[in-house]
C-alpha cells in the first residue's frame, strides 16, 4: 500500500505567490516524523522542513511551512513568496516508528515558477 | 566534514553485463539507503541498512541486485546481467539512524547515472 501519496504530478505559480503542495500518508504508528525534500535539476536532494507527529505546531522554515493536519493524515507543504529558484521537484516522505529508520517517499510534484 | 560521496558518478555498460555502485556515507551514520530514480520519477526504495542488523531488502526489484555493507560503512550496490530498463540514477543517502528521535534527516549523494545500452 502507498505509504506516501502525492497527487499532483505538476504545479505552476506565479513569481511572489504562495503555492501549496499536497502530500497525504498513511500510517497506524503514533510516531512519526514528514519530511519535504528539493530537488533541482541539477538532482542533489535538499531537505527542507520536518513535522512530527507529535510536534504542537505546524513546523516552519523560512519561507516554508508545513501544514500538518493529523487528523486528515496530510502534510502540505505552503512555499511563500515563491521564487524562480524554487523551480524543482518536491518530495514528501515518512518514517514511521522510533525503531524503523526505513524512510519511503512519494513520487513527486514538478513546481515551475513562472516570472 | 565530507557528504555522502557515490562512485562512479557516471556508468554506461553494455546489457548483460554486471555493475558495481559504491556509496561512502557520511562518517558515524549507521543508517544507509540505496534508492533508483528513473528519469523524471520519484525515489524508489531500494534497500536499507541500519547498523549491524540484518538489511531491509524488500525493494529490491529482482534477485539481480543485491547490495553489501562492509564494515558498516562503505556500501555496495550490484547489477548482475543488467537490463536497458535498469538504467537511472541511484541514489545513497545516510542518516545518524537514532532510535531516540523520530528526527532523521537523510544526507544524499550526488547520485550514480547509470545507462545500460
Amino acid at each position: 500500500a502507498q505509504k506516501i501519496t502525492q497527487t499532483q504530478p505538476g504545479m505552476f505559480v506565479q513569481e511572489k505567490e504562495a503555492v501549496t503542495l499536497d502530500c497525504t500518508y498513511d500510517t497506524s504508528d503514533p510516531s512519526y516524523g514528514l519530511f519535504w525534500y528539493k530537488q533541482p535539476s541539477s538532482g542533489e536532494m535538499i531537505f527542507l522542513i520536518y513535522q512530527g507527529s507529535y510536534d504542537q505546531q505546524n513546523a516552519t522554515e523560512g519561507r516554508y511551512s508545513l501544514n500538518f493536519q493529523k487528523a486528515r493524515k496530510s502534510a502540505n507543504l505552503v512555499i511563500s513568496a515563491s521564487q524562480l529558484g524554487d523551480s524543482a521537484m518536491y518530495f514528501c516522505a515518512m518514517r514511521e516508528g522510533y525503531n524503523n529508520n526505513d524512510m519511503r517517499f512519494g513520487a513527486g510534484t514538478r513546481l515551475t515558477v513562472k516570472p | 566534514g565530507a557528504g555522502v560521496s557515490q562512485s562512479p558518478s557516471n556508468k554506461v555498460t553494455e546489457k548483460g553485463k554486471d555493475v558495481e555502485l559504491r556509496c561512502d556515507p557520511i562518517s558515524g551514520h549507521t543508517a544507509l539507503y540505496w534508492y533508483r530514480q528513473s528519469l523524471g520519477q520519484g525515489l524508489e526504495f531500494l534497500i536499507y541498512f541500519q547498523g549491524n542488523s540484518a538489511p531491509d531488502k524488500s525493494g529490491l526489484p529482482s534477485d539481480r541486485f543485491s547490495a553489501e555493507r562492509t564494515g558498516g560503512s562503505v556500501s555496495t550496490l550490484t547489477i548482475q546481467r543488467t537490463q536497458q530498463e535498469d538504467s537511472a540514477v541511484y541514489l545513497c543517502a545516510s542518516s545518524l539512524g537514532s532510535s531516540e528521535s523520530i528526527y532523521n534527516e537523510q544526507f544524499f549523494g550526488p547520485g550514480t547515472r547509470l545507462t545500460v545500452l
